[in-house]
Order: C-alpha cells, then structure tokens, then sequence
C-alpha cells in the first residue's frame, strides 16, 4: 500500500495568500484526520472525518481554515487568508475503523507563511 | 477528561541506557494505548500499542507497562541506541464512538553515544 499520500511537501507563501493542503488517505480507510505540529503546541487535531462526513472540528483554529473530504480518497485542507502564525507541520492520517485503533500518517506538508 | 498528559518534554540518555516516558489519562473510557515514534521530517509512526486487560507488552526492546488502577502507562526502551533519537508520543483512545484518538504531548529523546 502506497500509505497516506499529502501534498504539496512544502511550501513558502506570502501573508494573504489561500493555502490548500491535499491528502490521499489509504484505500479502505473511512477516517480521515487533520493535524497541526508545532513546537509550541505540539500535535493538535483540526478535524476529523468519518465516512466524507466531517464528525468533529472543534480543533480548526478560526473560520480562515476550512477541509472537506467530496470522496472516500480525496480530501482538502484550505486557509485563506494565510497568516504567518498559520506556519507548522500539517499531517493527514488515515484509520479503518474496522480493523483497530491505528492511525497511520502522511509524511506532513510543511507550511511557511511569510 | 480527554487529556493525556506525557512527560518528560525531553530526555537525553546515554547509548545502552534505559529510556522512561510516561503518560497518565483521566477518561476512564479508552481502551486502547497506543505509542508514536517520530523522525525528524517525517509523519508519527505506530511503535507499540496495548490493552488494559494487560499489565505490559514487550516487542524487542520496547516494553509498555500499563497501571490501570493508577491510570498510568509507560514507554521502557531497554538498551537504548543513537538510532532511537526520535519524538515519542503516547495517545489514548475508546473503542466506541468514532475512535477519536487523543495524543500526549511529545517526548524529544535523544540516546547519545
């Protein structure tokens, strides 16, 4: 299995911009999660997905973030507009409910807001 | 009552030490105790997890023990190695619901030679 695919790696982008995170969970898997990293505040979870259905975003830090999931292999984490604040480590991790407890990450998009 | 709460921050431990990190939980609900082993520019990866209907899992030299009446569980890396220099992170979770999983704060280990 390819694993939890994110996209981009990394990226540098100016204050103001819109910022959009892409992650491919793992074929099968039907919860998908959104993560921050930082030193600071270390692994926050934004938001939570079961089955494309947003189930908890109690974590998302204010309306300029926004994720949805349109399929079982697609989903999208957007900030507009960027702050610099906005700059960490962002994860997509995939689970299947089914099989056990494990969650498995995607090696992180690294974000620069400058 | 969803915190997990981990320490040390960071631990520095001589090669063929023995490397501690605990964690203790309040939700008396989670079941499932899982530890995340992180290198640097990559994504937490599954190290080891255990049950409460255990007191402890050993695979290799990665040992969890787990106090279930303390509300407690550890992390023991036995003959600690410079390849183990990672971040650790314990995470709890419940089986019913929608298996939110709940993540310590990090341990930065660094094992030096």
């Amino acid at each position: 299995d390819a694993g939890v695919i994110q996209s981009p790696r990394h990226e540098v982008t100016e204050m103001g911009q819109e910022v959009t995170l892409r992650c491919k969970p793992i074929s099968g898997h039907n919860s998908l999660f959104w993560y921050r990293q930082t030193m600071m505040r270390g692994l926050e979870l934004l938001i939570y997905f079961n089955n494309n259905v947003p189930i908890d975003d109690s974590g998302m830090p204010e309306d300029r973030f926004s994720a949805k999931m349109p399929n079982a292999s697609f989903s999208t984490l957007k900030i507009q507009p960027s702050e610099p604040r906005d700059s960490a480590v962002y994860f997509c991790a995939s689970l299947k409910r089914s099989s056990g407890n494990t969650i498995y990450f995607g090696e992180g998009s690294w974000l620069t807001v400058v | 009552q969803q915190q997990v709460k981990q320490s040390p921050q960071s631990l520095i431990v001589q090669k063929g030490g023995i490397s501690i990190i605990n964690c203790a939980y309040e939700n008396t609900a989670f079941d499932y105790f899982p530890w995340y082993q992180q290198f640097p520019g990559k994504g937490p990866a599954l190290l080891i997890a255990i049950r409460p209907d255990v007191s402890e899992k050993k695979e290799g030299r990665f040992t969890i023990s787990f106090n279930k009446s303390a509300k407690q569980f550890s992390l023991h890396i036995m003959d600690s190695q410079p390849g183990d220099s990672a971040t650790y992170f314990c995470a709890a979770s419940a089986s019913g619901g929608y298996q939110k999983v709940t993540f310590g704060t990090g341990t930065k280990l660094q094992v030096i030679p």
